[in-house]
């Protein structure tokens, strides 16, 4: 059990296009998911924290204009990247919480590789 | 805010000898969750042992163990008898002890092990 699935696992896209990743989990319910960015080579970097049914939470230095996230439903977060440009390829990992008592286990999606050119 | 450092940023090791793995964190909060993560070369994410600040029983999860100093504010991890499989980057964790935003993780910079034959 609590497996999170992310997709695409990879997209190319023009610069200016944006682009959509989804992450669900697929056999638990997620009343918190997170987003973090990682560049190659670096570690994983926070940009936002989303609750269901309630505007995400962005780190420091993240641009909410640009990078849009939903998390309409307790399975499915979304981030979009808008007007994408090529700074913005990296890789993209999601985790979502489930609740176990007072403690929030995570578990993460295998990841969404973004080029954009 | 809590920050993580791991100062060894490529270890190698012997197949079937043993490997520390270091890592140092800074927090005023006094219940926390620490974390080592393993990162293969697919990008998946998978926790590899946990420990709770409240504990002061050191975790250990079969070749996997933890030296947690709270004092110090370390938390290093053992690899005994290490195998090929056990080659990947390596990340040091933290988390408060709340729920939802509070869950998130702050990661440490990563350690890159190599096993050698």
């Amino acid at each position: 059990g609590a497996v999170v699935s992310q997709h695409p696992s990879r997209v190319i896209c023009k610069s200016g296009t944006s682009v959509k990743i989804e992450c669900r989990s697929l056999d638990f319910q997620a009343t918190t998911m997170f987003w973090y960015r990682q560049f190659p080579k670096q570690s994983l970097m926070l940009m936002a924290t989303s609750n269901e049914g309630s505007k995400a939470t962005y780190e420091q230095g993240v641009e909410k204009d640009k990078f849009l996230i939903n998390h309409a439903s307790l399975t499915l977060s979304t981030l979009t990247v808008t007007s994408a440009h090529p700074e913005d390829s990296s890789f993209y990992i999601c985790s979502a919480a489930r609740a176990a008592g007072s403690y929030n286990e995570q578990f993460f999606g295998p990841g969404t590789r973004l080029t954009v050119l | 805010a809590q920050t993580v450092t791991q100062s060894q940023p490529e270890m190698s090791v012997q197949e079937a000898e043993t490997v520390t793995l270091s890592c140092t964190y800074d927090t005023s909060e006094s219940d926390y969750y620490l974390f080592w993560y393993k990162q293969p070369p697919s990008r998946q994410m998978i926790l590899v042992i946990r420990q709770e600040a409240y504990k002061q029983q050191n975790a250990t999860e079969n070749r996997f163990s933890v030296n947690f100093q709270k004092a110090a504010k370390s938390f290093s991890l053992k690899i005994s008898d290490s195998q090929l499989g056990d080659a990947a980057m390596y990340f040091c964790a933290y988390r408060s002890a709340g729920t939802g935003t509070a869950s998130k993780l702050t990661f440490g910079t990563g350690t890159r092990l190599q096993v050698t034959l």
